[in-house]
């Protein structure tokens, strides 16, 4: 067990439909990372929040919205879904998303939400 | 635009042998680089980086090696055990356009240890 939760695992949808899935970063961490990971892809950065606020932002579609709490769980929102939406989607926390600079950033991940759009 | 390139997807070797695999960058402000693991149905988990400013960091039966000049790097494990077999993910960091903190993976290469 990594420490990331998320929420669901599995999910199965229809085109056009909204979803959203849900993480819990490890305990401590401030940092909150969403990946995707289509079909022999490798893993595709979307977005990043620390500590509430939008850090950095990857190839996300407009299509899609993330948020992070004050709790510091943060949810991604994926709307008006269609085929090629399919993926394995990650997150991961980091302690202080890099800000510090002391060595690397390392990332801890979530055991990911497989979505299948039909 | 790919700026971190794993150009095997796969690689087999013999339990006890030395297992390499390779990455290639083409940014040259990434600062930090680090392997991650992935098992079947599990998320990524971190196994080992290497800061730009090394040529070398070990731990344990992994090391890796960072060739800057080339913008290469390489994943060793000696010996392999049937227990490393899993996708392997190369990935980079660093301060540049905004994106500090985040890491850029390449695609991975299945490593598969035969008994």
């Amino acid at each position: 067990d990594s420490g990331v939760t998320q929420t669901p695992k599995h999910l199965i949808t229809a085109t056009g439909q909204r979803v959203t899935l849900r993480c819990s970063p490890r305990s401590g961490d401030l940092s909150v990372y969403w990946y995707q990971q289509s079909l022999d892809q490798g893993l595709q950065f979307l977005i990043q929040y620390y500590n509430g606020e939008e850090r950095a932002k990857g190839n996300i579609l407009e299509r899609f919205s993330a948020q992070q709490f004050p709790d510091l769980h943060s949810e991604l929102n994926l709307s008006s879904l269609e085929l090629g939406d399919s993926a394995l989607y990650f997150c991961a926390s980091s302690v202080d998303g890099g800000i510090s600079l002391r060595g690397a950033n390392v990332l801890t991940f979530g055991a990911g939400s497989r979505l299948t759009v039909l | 635009d790919q700026q971190v390139k794993q150009n095997s997807p796969s690689l087999s070797v013999q339990e006890g042998r030395i297992s390499i695999l390779n990455c290639d960058y083409t940014n040259s402000m990434f600062d930090y680089f680090l392997w991650y693991k992935k098992y079947p149905a599990e998320g990524p988990t971190f196994l080992i980086s290497i800061s730009s400013i090394k040529d070398k960091n070990e731990d344990g039966r992994f090391t890796v090696f960072l060739n800057k000049s080339a913008k290469h790097l390489s994943l060793h494990i000696v010996p392999s055990q049937p227990g490393d077999s899993a996708v392997y993910f190369c990935a980079a960091s660093g301060d540049y356009g905004g994106s500090q903190g985040n890491l850029i993976f390449g695609k991975g290469t299945k490593l598969s240890v035969k008994p």
